[in-house]
């Protein structure tokens, strides 16, 4: 079955400890994404990548880190998160050329203390 | 910049009801446009899509036509029913730009 996979479903942690969710797509799409999603504001790019070790920022990119080492893979690192951070996340992948197409994950609600 | 503006929920009908939900949008190259559905605890799927200027996308009854003039993407089913309860965004993508442009989304609550 086609999926985008994110782990973990729900998290709660506090201000500055490390965390990572991942994001693992089984379709062979080269574009990645990952969305943040608030009340009122919609959806909101925080990164994307274009292939493996392709990484560009997307809209909000700040205190968040990715990497794309392989092409499956795309995880998201907060590396000190802050409260500001709290939201729901969404992995997405697509083919190159499709670019409205995108597959989703079914998110990860992150809550930082 | 290109941006998308949908109409404030919640929208709330009884089942069998029509449905329209307004979408108008502003883009300086010649976008495509989406609609997008998720349904509660989900990940958003893609509802139907149009890719020019007339173009009618369709999808499980709902519809909604590119209308270059007014620049908008009215998404619209003729009877809704309890389990289309779900947020639905409308988006565009503009050739040579990587991201799509979300719009902030408009919940449906369906009763029966």
């Amino acid at each position: 079955e086609a999926q985008v996979t994110q782990n973990p479903r729900y998290l709660i942690t506090v201000t500055g400890k490390k965390l990572t969710v991942t994001c693992s797509q089984n379709m062979n799409h080269e574009y990645m994404s990952w969305y943040r999603q608030d009340p009122g504001l919609g959806l909101r790019q925080i990164y994307y990548s274009m292939n493996v070790e392709v990484t560009d920022k997307g809209d909000v990119p700040e205190g968040y880190k990715v990497s794309r080492k392989e092409k499956r893979n795309f995880p998201l690192i907060l590396e000190s998160p802050s409260p500001n951070q709290t939201s729901l996340y969404f992995c997405a992948s697509r083919t190159s050329g499709r670019t409205g197409e995108l597959f989703f994950g079914e998110g990860s609600r992150l809550t930082v203390l | 910049g290109d941006s998308v503006t949908q109409m404030e929920g919640p929208v709330t009908l009884s089942e069998e009801a029509f449905l329209t939900i307004n979408c108008t949008y502003t883009a300086t190259g010649y976008p495509s446009l989406f609609w997008y559905v998720q349904y509660p605890g989900e990940g958003l799927q893609l509802l139907l899509k149009a890719t020019k200027a007339d173009d009618k996308g369709s999808n499980k009854g709902f519809e909604a036509t590119y209308r270059k003039e007014t620049t908008s993407f009215h998404l619209e089913k003729g009877s809704v029913q309890v389990s289309d309860s779900a947020v639905y965004f409308c988006a565009l993508s503009v050739t040579g730009r990587r991201a799509l442009t979300f719009g902030s989304g408009t919940r449906l609550q369906v009763q029966p």
